[in-house]
Formats: structure tokens, C-alpha cells, sequence
């Protein structure tokens, strides 16, 4: 069955310190990449995605994500987290042309301290 | 402003009740779909819906059903609640070749 995997639960780092989610997932075919953010109260918001193409994407408030396929991940990162980037992190994948199920990882809870 | 509704916010209710938790979405969007999420754990998808009298159930099974008369209109009901039906639920819709999922802010639900 296809999954998701994210490595870390809870991640606590202080302001200016760099950040690595790490996100797997298993299936064998073409698919599409998402990271979505959860801030406290609010609903998901898409933080990057890739389709094709240049495997480093970039998404909004300085987050990047690099796709491997030979590793069948697509981490996170930002080189420096802000307190304001405490969230919720969401990996996602649908396989490329499904009926657009989003599969989801547990989710990754951020916390920054200033 | 294009967005995804979901009433209510949060609901607390007793068992054997019936409920609908309403979602709608303003941009006209074909697919829609329904996912269930328990504190700290991922979102199972439990319904979704390419189109109108379209509605398929999801990868988590649910007790709920969904209904999908209008576009704009993905309305979730549990006839009977229970307590095991305790989480939150989140509506998201997306265009048919689009990338963009947009996503509605949740109906927290508890059931006691």
C-alpha cells in the first residue's frame, strides 16, 4: 500500500537554526510532491509542491524541498527557522494521474523558541 | 474571495445523534474530498468526489456518508454518533488538472 513517512515527530530548534524534515514514501510509479503547513488554528496551507522538473523546488516563507527518487524522499528545509515557523508539517504524495487522492505523513511538530 | 467553508468550527454532541457537517467551496472546484485526522496522527481520506452524483469512499472506512447534488456543495453525515467517531475533519477541494489543493479549516468533532 502506498504511504508516507515522516521521520521526526517533534523538532525543537532555536531562531536562526537550520531545519531537515524528512519525508519517504512508497510507491513505485510517477508522483506528485507536497509540503503543507498547519499554524496554530488555521487550516493547511501548500508550502511547495513538485510535479517535473528541477527536483530543488521552492515554496513560500524561504522553505525548499529536493526530491531523490532514487531515494524515494522529499525533505524540508530552510536554512534559518523563524519563531514564527512553529507549525504543524504535512508531507504528501498522489501518485500522478489518480483521482488526486492525497496520501499524508503523520505529521512533524515544529516548535521554535526565540 | 475563492475559499473552502466548513461549519461548525466545533461541535459537541451525544451519542445516537445525527450530524451534518457542512462543506462548501466558492471556486468551482470538480473533485472534493473528505479527510479525518486524530491528534498528533496524519489525515486518512474517508470520502471524495470527482463531480456531482459522484462520491467514492476513501482509504480510511467510515460510518459517514457524503452527498454531492451541487458543485459547490460536499456536506459529511454520521447518522448515529458515536464517541469512536471523535476527531477532526477536514474538507479540501481541486480543479481536474490543476496542482492546488485548497484546503477548509476542519470541524472539530467530539462526540460524548
Amino acid at each position: 500500500a502506498q504511504s508516507v513517512s515522516q521521520h521526526n515527530h517533534h523538532v525543537i530548534l532555536s531562531e536562526a537554526a537550520s531545519l531537515e524534515l524528512g519525508c519517504n514514501y512508497s510507491y513505485g510509479g510517477t508522483v506528485n510532491l507536497f509540503w503543507y503547513v498547519q499554524y496554530p488554528g488555521q487550516h493547511l496551507q501548500l508550502l511547495l509542491k513538485y510535479f517535473s522538473g528541477d527536483p530543488l523546488v521552492k515554496g513560500i516563507k524561504g522553505f525548499e524541498a529536493e526530491f531523490i527518487k532514487s531515494k524515494f524522499s522529499f525533505n524540508l528545509r530552510k536554512p534559518s527557522v523563524q519563531w514564527s515557523d512553529t507549525a504543524e508539517y504535512f508531507c504528501a504524495v498522489t501518485p500522478s494521474g489518480n483521482t488526486g487522492k492525497l496520501i499524508f505523513g503523520q505529521g512533524t511538530t515544529l516548535q521554535v523558541k526565540p | 474571495e475563492a475559499d473552502i467553508y466548513q461549519t461548525p468550527r466545533y461541535l459537541v454532541i451525544g451519542t445516537g445523534k445525527k450530524i451534518t457537517l457542512e462543506c462548501s467551496q466558492t471556486m468551482g472546484h470538480d473533485k472534493m474530498y473528505w479527510y479525518q485526522q486524530d491528534p498528533g496522527m496524519e489525515l486518512h481520506l474517508i470520502h471524495y468526489s470527482y463531480g456531482v452524483n459522484s462520491t467514492e469512499k476513501g482509504d480510511l472506512s467510515s460510518e459517514s456518508t457524503v452527498s454531492r447534488i451541487r458543485t459547490e456543495h460536499f456536506p459529511l453525515t454520521l447518522e448515529s454518533a458515536r464517541p469512536s467517531h471523535t476527531s477532526q475533519y477536514l474538507c479540501a477541494s481541486r480543479v481536474t488538472g490543476g496542482d492546488g489543493y485548497t484546503f477548509g479549516s476542519g470541524t472539530r468533532l467530539t462526540v460524548v
